[in-house]
């Protein structure tokens, strides 16, 4: 079944705006990561980080992580019209080997 | 560089036949392999993972089954399909051991109607 979950289902922003999508998960994991789904394509990695970290950056991109809560928040910073795609968080299970995906927040940035 | 292929790309098979989707990767050697199916407008539903050869672990109890043939190839069936095993279906590979990133690397994906 799958693990975590999104919110908010769908976002729609401006161009130059920031983005933020929370997800929530149910039990123990060794890293939580971010995806990206472009309409009727694989999905793409963006960024991973461990459960004993709280923030990582990568370009753009701010996560933040909250082991107490069992949520995980994913910042875009000054968005652009190609970020329009789904967004999925999951998370990693201590053995590495299962990974469960959320349901998914759907961004629009419009130009 | 390593390379995750899927087919076919789309597929409409009518209800009660067989399926037969077939992955594979290249450019790594013992991966973790997985297979995904993805509801219209819907997160990923884990379906089966593996760990090596034969050896195949499934997470729902559903109308297909899968195997690993060889090291670097995963295929996916069903004897007798559903309607509700339309979706889209996404293999994904990731490296084994400890220690390691564990992100995923996602094939194409296959679009199945059933009909």
């Amino acid at each position: 079944s799958q693990q975590g979950e999104e919110d908010p289902q769908a976002l729609s922003i401006q161009e130059g705006e920031n983005a933020t999508m929370n997800c929530s998960y149910k039990t123990s994991i060794n890293n939580l990561q971010w995806y990206r789904q472009n309409s009727g394509r694989g999905l793409v990695h963006l960024i991973l980080i461990r459960s004993n970290e709280r923030e990582k950056h990568s370009g753009r991109l701010r996560v933040t992580l909250d082991t107490s809560k069992k949520s995980s928040s994913l910042l875009i910073t000054a968005s652009r019209a190609a970020d329009t795609a789904s967004y999925f968080c999951a998370t990693v299970t201590n053995t590495g080997n299962q990974f469960y995906f959320g349901t998914g927040t759907s961004l629009t940035v419009i130009p | 560089s390593q390379t995750i292929h899927q087919w076919p790309a789309t597929l409409v098979q009518p209800v009660g036949s067989p399926l037969s989707l077939e992955c594979t990767v290249e450019g790594t050697s013992n991966p973790n392999l997985y297979w995904y199916r993805q509801a219209a407008g819907r997160g990923l539903q884990l379906l089966f993972y593996s760990v090596g050869i034969g050896q195949i672990s499934s997470e729902v109890p559903q109308n297909l089954s899968a195997s690993r043939p060889q090291d670097r190839q995963f295929i996916l069936s069903s004897k007798k399909l559903l309607l509700s095993d339309s979706g889209f279906y996404l293999c994904a590979w990731s490296v084994r051991g400890q220690g390691r990133r564990y992100e995923q690397y996602f094939g194409p994906g296959t679009r199945l109607t059933v009909t």
